[in-house]
């Protein structure tokens, strides 16, 4: 079984540019997630997709990132305009059912903002 | 009180030794505990995954729960240098989304192992 796939692995952006990242989740995995991991810290969740609709997006700044899962597989999360603090690795995780269903995660991308 | 508190650490031991890895937690709506190791670089993998307070039991990893205390542990037994890495708690609870489904994994800031041979 092919694991999450995420894309670029790493990002060096000035800030105010804007940046985006791409998930292909797990063949078959119906719920996908963007969780942001900053330096130190567990990783939080930014967003949850159930198939192409929003499940949960209560904790993304909506401001600047943006998410979309237009055909229901992959995915893709921009930040536009990027702050210093959006600096952190960006994590795509999917499972096979909603609730309490394992996640499984890609390897990310690891943003820098300067 | 954040609701998952766990030692960041960093924690170095010898190898062969029995490492002791541990969470506390705030909201008693947890059910379902989870231990994901994180190696460098890399995305979190799911570890050991329990309902119910005791013991379980996986090959050297033995995950335990006191839900009167909101404690969690995992223990790794005779640990190797392949064990170095950072291992989070992980606890999923419903998500604050309003649509159906929402759930959450809520995480440990993380504690980083590091096995000496």
């Amino acid at each position: 079984e092919a694991g999450v796939a995420q894309s670029p692995r790493y990002k060096i952006i000035e800030k105010r540019q804007s940046v985006a990242f791409w998930c292909n989740p797990i063949s078959g995995h119906a719920t996908l997630y963007w969780y942001q991991q900053i330096l130190g810290q567990g990783p939080k969740l930014l967003i949850q997709f159930q198939n192409n609709g929003v499940v949960d997006d209560s904790q993304l700044p909506k401001d600047r990132f943006s998410a979309e899962r237009l055909k229901g597989v992959d995915s893709t999360l921009k930040i536009q305009p990027a702050k210093l603090e959006d600096s952190a690795v960006y994590l795509c995780a999917s499972s096979r059912l909603q609730g309490d269903s394992p996640l499984h995660f890609g390897n990310g991308t690891r943003l820098t903002v300067t | 009180q954040k609701e998952v508190e766990q030692d960041p650490g960093p924690l170095s031991v010898p190898e062969g030794a029995i490492v002791s890895l541990n969470c506390t937690y705030s909201n008693s709506a947890f059910q379902y505990f989870m231990w994901y190791r994180q190696y460098s670089r890399k995305g979190p993998e799911l570890l050991m995954y329990t309902y119910s307070s005791g013991n379980k039991e996986d090959g050297r990893f033995t995950a335990q729960v006191d839900k009167s205390s909101k404690y969690i542990s995992l223990f790794i037994r005779d640990s190797q240098p392949s064990d170095s890495a950072t291992y989070l708690c992980a606890m999923p609870t419903p998500g604050r989304g309003s649509g159906a489904g929402s759930y959450q994994l809520t995480f440990g800031k993380g504690t980083k192992l590091s096995v000496i041979p």
